[in-house]
Formats: structure tokens, sequence, C-alpha cells
């Protein structure tokens, strides 16, 4: 039972272009949300997250919405830059619990 | 910087063969996880530790066992490895208890033959 889905594998976006990462979950106790970002052969690095409280959190490039209605969530990168491509995963967080659960990720691809 | 160091980036067992996978940090982190990462599945969580001598199961614990004798080791253990073991062990710590920002290592891909 996937409480935290990432239903596109792979998205490839022009340089300069924004590049929109999209994020579904089930579990509506899910309080806090994060994106980290995976090179080859190194582990995931955090990239920005976001409270419940909020529906928007910005950090240069990056920003992230969070639609609770929806049970959604997305990250903007703009512009996007060929170093910027990488899996993207998705995770969230319970206020009850203190685990961690990731998406299937998604592969970005930033062509020149 | 964070660091957590895992203590082999690649590594082949054969089928049955007990397996140890070692993982340090040094930021005086008190918890810490073990995931596993396979295509299409995301990282799923096999076991994780809050303290020395404490263990919590995650998601995906069958087949496995931890050890935490020190604050900054964490130990994966496979009783008996299995083909359907093989995949990429990833070792994470975080300082709070909320699993806000976790730092992970580099990784060990085992492949069980």
């Amino acid at each position: 039972d996937q409480q935290v889905k990432q239903n596109s594998p792979s998205l490839s976006v022009q340089e300069g272009r924004i590049s929109i990462l999209n994020c579904d979950y089930t579990n509506s106790m899910f309080d806090y949300f994060l994106w980290y970002k995976k090179y080859p052969a190194e582990g995931p690095t955090f990239l920005i997250s976001i409270s419940s409280i909020k529906d928007k959190n910005e950090d240069g490039r990056f920003t992230v919405f969070l639609n609770k209605s929806a049970k959604h969530l997305s990250l903007h990168i703009v512009p996007s830059q060929p170093g910027d491509s990488a899996v993207y995963f998705c995770a969230a967080s319970a206020v009850d619990t203190d685990k961690l659960i990731f998406g299937t990720g998604t592969r970005l691809q930033v062509f020149p | 910087d964070v660091k957590v160091t895992q203590s082999s980036r690649y590594l082949v067992k054969r089928t049955g063969e007990k397996v140890f996978l070692e993982c340090v940090q040094d930021m005086d982190h008190e918890n810490m996880f073990w995931y596993r990462q396979d295509p299409g599945l995301g990282l799923r969580l096999i076991y994780f530790s809050y303290d020395v001598k404490m263990k919590e199961k995650g998601d995906i614990p069958e087949g496995y066992s931890v050890s935490r004798e020190k604050k900054e080791r964490f130990s994966l253990i496979l009783e008996s490895a299995s083909t359907n073991q093989t995949s990429m062990y990833l070792c994470a710590s975080s300082l709070t208890t909320t699993n806000e920002k976790l730092f992970f290592g580099s990784g060990t891909q085992l492949s069980v033959l």
C-alpha cells in the first residue's frame, strides 16, 4: 500500500524552463513533507520541506506547494539547470510516528 | 557537515551467507535508519534506532536484524542472504525524533548470487 505516490517516473525539461514534480499522498495524518534529491552513486540529500500549516515554501529556485484538500504536493524548479538532473523523492511524516515514508521517485533530466 | 559513512560501496555475497553492513555517523545524532532502494519502489524503511541498544522495525524488517552498540554506529545484518535482498542499502541519521531531515550515506550496492 503506497501511501506516497509519484506517478511520473521520469520528466525531461529544457534548460531555463520550469520543472514541476508531483507527489500525492493518501494518509491524512501526514503533517510534514520533504523533497530529497539523489545523484547516481550518492545518497539522497535534503532539498526543501513544508509543514502542513503552510501551503507554500520557497528556497531560491525551488518552491514546494501543498494542497491539503487534494492531498497533493508539487516541487517547482525555475529556472531548471542541467545540474538539477537527478532523481527526486518526496517524503512525508505523521505527527504520531517517527518514520519518513518515501515516494517512488521521479527522474528529472534537464537538457540544454 | 554531517558525514554518514557506509563501509562498503559494492558487495557481492552468496545465498545463505551472513552479511554485515556497517554505518557510522560523526554528528552525535540520536537516530539512525536503514533503507533499501529498489527501482519502482522508492526507499523503504527496514529498521531504525532512537538510541544505543534500541531498535524499531520499519516497513520491511523480515530477513534483517540490526545492532547499535555505540551511538555512532548502526549495523544491518542479513542473517541468511537471499537473492531478493539484492538492492541498494542506504543508511541515514537525524538529530531530532521527528525525522525532519535525514542525512544519508552514499549507499551499499549488495548483490546476492
